[in-house]
């Protein structure tokens, strides 16, 4: 089984400042990532596939980056409804597997 | 637009089952591989299993593996989770969710709690 590690765990930041997350994979995944994003109360809605593709009416502030084992999803300037938890979760290997999820807070 | 309305869940005893369904309107069914991924209270999220969209294939997570059993009914754009030998740790909010063709999930539904107590 793939295991993704995401730090750091918790992320306090300002509105407007640049937010940047990493995924690290135990084993090369190609770029068979994507990335999600949950907020409270809320069902996770995807943001990012194939590592740095948007997914439908996804804003720009939103990035995703990286190959092989080291990921990252960066946020340019944090709006107040991005303050969430965000996970990776990779289909390069059976099973289907998420990260353990990095909550952006605010600071 | 997209809807996914799960029900079926409950409390449910360990070693018992419980059948959770996922009704799916909105989109065309019969063309999309469909996932159950669940989330423990206060938890992250788990994959649970996948379903080819004609039912030909199914993958599932270790922990529910021999357990659990996904299955579809395409005349009826109804998705279903069948969970035996449930345990405590098998408590969790399922969430149906639908394929994009690549082993990603665009939509969820809101989830249905199963709560395995004695």
């Amino acid at each position: 089984e793939i295991v993704l590690t995401q730090s750091p765990a918790t992320l306090s930041l300002s509105p407007g400042e640049r937010a940047t997350l990493s995924c690290r994979a135990s084993q090369s995944i190609s770029n068979f990532l994507a990335w999600y994003q949950q907020r409270p109360g809320q069902a996770p809605r995807l943001l990012i596939f194939d590592a740095s593709n948007r997914a439908t009416g996804i804003p720009a502030r939103f990035s995703g980056s990286g190959a092989g084992t080291d990921f990252t999803l960066t946020i340019s300037s944090l709006e107040p409804e991005d303050f969430a938890v965000y996970y990776c979760q990779q289909r390069s290997n059976w099973p289907l597997t998420f990260g353990g999820g990095t909550k952006v807070e605010i600071k | 637009q997209v809807q996914l309305v799960e029900s079926g869940g409950g409390v449910v005893q360990p070693g018992r089952s419980l059948r959770l369904s996922c009704a799916a309107s909105g989109f065309t069914f019969r063309n999309h591989g469909m996932h159950w991924v669940r989330q423990a209270p206060g938890k992250g999220l788990e994959w649970v299993a996948v379903i080819w969209y004609d039912g030909s294939n199914a993958y599932y997570a270790d922990s529910v593996k021999g357990r659990f059993t996904i299955s579809r009914d395409n005349s009826r754009n109804t998705l279903y989770l069948q969970l035996n030998s449930v345990r405590a740790d098998d408590t969790a909010l399922y969430y149906c969710t639908r394929d994009i063709k690549a082993l990603y999930i665009d939509f969820w539904g809101q989830g249905t709690l199963v709560t395995v107590s004695s």
